[in-house]
């Protein structure tokens, strides 16, 4: 069972390229989240879903856009970088069944944007 | 909106018993939980709490006040593994959104 995947681990991009942040999720949950850790400081929640097709914008949602086509796989995409983008980025999912709701994290992605 | 507060940074010797606090403002309320993160990994579930008291999980405990809007993760018999960073989050809300507050560096010294 390899609970959330994200890929790429590492990422460096110039100003004005695009890139799509990859995560999979093989534990059949509805709910996906996309966070992002600037150095030094909490998680900040760019865009959730709530289950395939079905997605809404967090608390810094700018710069950024997401699908969700089906259950195992909400890819995160940048348009245009900028090096406020700079941070890891976790993808992360929780369960629906069950008492306490228990988020399970990726690994993350380091994206660095020159 | 939501926001949640902790305090920025703790210091505590090793073997000892140390209190993370965490006071949260949301427009509905649906559980307090904690994670833990060492620095470079992403974070892990510690504890929830959907209703007052406490929950225990071995050496750490997590408190909830919904009447306070007040909640607190204990950590107990410290180890120097316990230096990490600690975040509160509240939800998910009816929109399962889920907010981490901006964390607690605690660092163990021997």
């Amino acid at each position: 069972n390899a609970g959330v995947t994200q890929t790429p681990k590492f990422r460096i991009l110039k100003i004005g390229q695009s890139m799509t942040l990859q995560c999979t999720q093989d534990m059949n949950h509805n709910y996906m989240y996309w966070y992002r850790q600037d150095p030094g400081m909490g998680l900040k929640l760019i865009y959730y879903s709530v289950g395939a097709g079905i997605t809404d914008k967090g608390e810094v949602p700018n710069g950024y856009n997401v699908s969700r086509s089906t259950t195992e796989d909400f890819p995160l995409r940048l348009e245009l970088a900028a090096p406020s983008q700079t941070s890891v980025y976790f993808c992360a999912s929780i369960g629906t069944q069950g008492g306490g709701e228990k988020l399970f994290f990726g690994s993350g992605t380091q994206l660095s944007v020159l | 909106g939501q926001s949640l507060e902790q305090p920025s940074e703790v210091t505590a010797v090793e073997g000892a018993i140390v209190q993370i606090n965490c006071t949260y403002q949301t427009s509905g309320f649906y559980g307090l939980s904690w994670y833990q993160q060492h620095d470079g990994g992403a974070p892990t579930f510690l504890s929830y709490n959907a209703l007052d008291g406490l929950e225990e999980t071995g050496r750490f405990s997590s408190f909830l006040s919904r009447s306070d809007s007040y909640g607190y993760l204990l950590l107990q018999e410290l180890q120097m593994k316990d230096s990490a960073s600690y975040f509160c989050a509240v939800g998910p809300d009816s929109s399962y959104k889920l907010i981490f507050g901006s964390g607690t560096r605690l660092l163990v010294r021997p």
